[in-house]
């Protein structure tokens, strides 16, 4: 069964910096990959999605990710963090019917 | 177009009470799944419903939880009695039949806490 990976719980970056969260996925076959994410008080949003077309995925809110096969990995980056991007974010993988989810990491942006 | 919509969006019982949590998918969306997430933990797959009938309900705890899904539209999910261990967030999600991507389209959740 495919399932993914996120490392680190909590990721903490300043205003400007480089985000990088990770997510390596396990799967039989190519899945289908996604990252979303969560506000506070709000429900998940579809950041971007990996169906086996281009390994970068541009996403909304500036960021993308890029699926490597050789490494099971999909890790989300964005070039320059902004407060409003604190959020916890979702990896997850699915090969048909259901997505299954990481544990999700909680990105925090300082000033 | 409306999204996926969830009832209550907050919800406290005591243990032993009856919850009952909504869903609306969005319109025409046939394949309508229920996932939760107990504080801090992943967000797991609880079932999945085509239309009416469940594809899948491998995630579900225990006969406590009863989902259903009368008419292919709007689904329930009752916890009766409820534990301690039910808290945690309810979330919905739809998706067209059409779509092979596998995309979801969630609910902003339903938060549960038994007291």
């Amino acid at each position: 069964a495919q399932s993914v990976t996120q490392l680190g719980s909590h990721v903490s970056v300043s205003e400007g910096a480089l985000v990088l969260l990770r997510c390596n996925y396990s799967s039989s076959v190519p899945p289908y990959l996604f990252w979303y994410v969560q506000y506070p008080n709000q429900g998940l949003q579809l950041l971007l999605k990996y169906t086996s077309a281009a390994t970068l995925v541009k996403g909304i809110n500036g960021f993308e990710a890029e699926f490597k096969k050789s490494e099971t990995s999909f890790h989300l980056t964005k070039p320059s963090a902004h407060m409003s991007d604190a959020a916890e974010y979702f990896c997850a993988v699915t090969l048909s019917a259901d997505m299954r989810f990481g544990a999700g990491t909680r990105l925090t942006v300082k000033p | 177009e409306a999204g996926v919509t969830q009832f209550p969006s907050h919800s406290v019982i005591e243990k032993g009470q009856t919850v009952t949590l909504r869903c609306d998918p969005i319109s025409g969306h046939d394949n309508l799944y229920w996932y939760r997430r107990v504080m801090g933990k992943e967000i797991k797959f609880l079932l999945h419903f085509v239309k009416e009938s469940k594809q899948d309900e491998s995630g579900m705890p225990n006969n406590r939880f009863l989902a259903e899904r009368t008419g292919g539209t709007y689904s329930t999910l009752k916890v009766q009695p409820a534990e301690l261990e039910d808290s945690g967030v309810y979330f919905c999600a739809s998706s067209h039949w059409a779509d092979n991507t596998g995309e979801l389209f969630f609910g902003e959740g339903s938060r549960l806490t038994v007291l």
